[in-house]
């Protein structure tokens, strides 16, 4: 995946119930960011980190968390809060914020609530 | 912050045929404009990129044109192929200390044998 794993690949959740995407880069990346995918839109940003213990929300931020222990980590909480999670969700990185090389994406949850 | 607009949101052409999409930015200050393909169910891919100190770049059948005056920057790829059926999206850097990418919201490009 080019150096950037997410897992697992589909994901079934309960209503009421948290889950947790894992989002792991090999690339000495700094900055992490998780988008959400919905059929025929776009990528929407949920939050972003640029720097290890620091991360910021994005555009649709509510029902979700994340933590930035490590540079290489950047997982993403979907609480029950988060009312419509159903959604191919996307983790990403870059060396400088995207400036210079852009964003590397890993290959993606698929979120399903059942 | 950024809104990026893209057009259109479909797009059919014949096999050997050239395809344009287009986007409009919001943000002036915005400097990098990077190209994705997504293939069904996979991860987006960076195809090419332009910085706003250019007004042209291309790579083999894959060009960018950049107008910062308009606010507006098109991919345009040229001989299509049947592998060139994807969904492409457009992005712009934010401006400011936190730079993050904005999306469009995607083009279907079905390149018809």
């Amino acid at each position: 995946d080019g150096g950037i794993t997410q897992s697992p690949k589909y994901l079934f959740r309960k209503e009421g119930q948290n889950v947790t995407l894992s989002c792991e880069q090999n690339l000495n990346h700094d900055a992490m960011y998780w988008y959400r995918q919905d059929p025929g839109q776009g990528l929407r940003l949920i939050y972003y980190s640029q720097i290890v213990n620091d991360f910021q929300k994005g555009d649709i931020a509510e029902g979700y968390s994340v933590s930035r222990e490590k540079k290489e980590s950047f997982p993403l909480t979907v609480t029950s809060a988060q009312k419509n999670p159903t959604a191919f969700y996307l983790c990403a990185s870059s060396i400088d914020g995207g400036t210079d090389y852009g964003y590397t994406f890993g290959s993606g949850t698929r979120l399903t609530v059942v | 912050g950024e809104n990026v607009e893209q057009h259109p949101s479909t797009l059919s052409v014949q096999e050997g045929d050239s395809a344009v999409i287009k986007c409009t930015y919001s943000d002036s200050a915005s400097n990098y404009f990077p190209w994705y393909k997504q293939e069904l169910g996979k991860r987006p891919q960076l195809i090419i990129d332009i910085r706003s100190n250019v007004g042209e770049k291309k790579d083999q059948r894959i060009a960018v044109t950049l107008n910062k005056t308009a606010k507006h920057f098109s991919l345009h790829i040229t001989e299509t192929q049947p592998e060139d059926s994807a969904v492409y999206f457009c992005a712009a850097i934010s401006s400011g200390s936190a730079r993050q990418l904005t999306f469009g919201s995607g083009t279907q490009l079905t390149v018809l044998p």
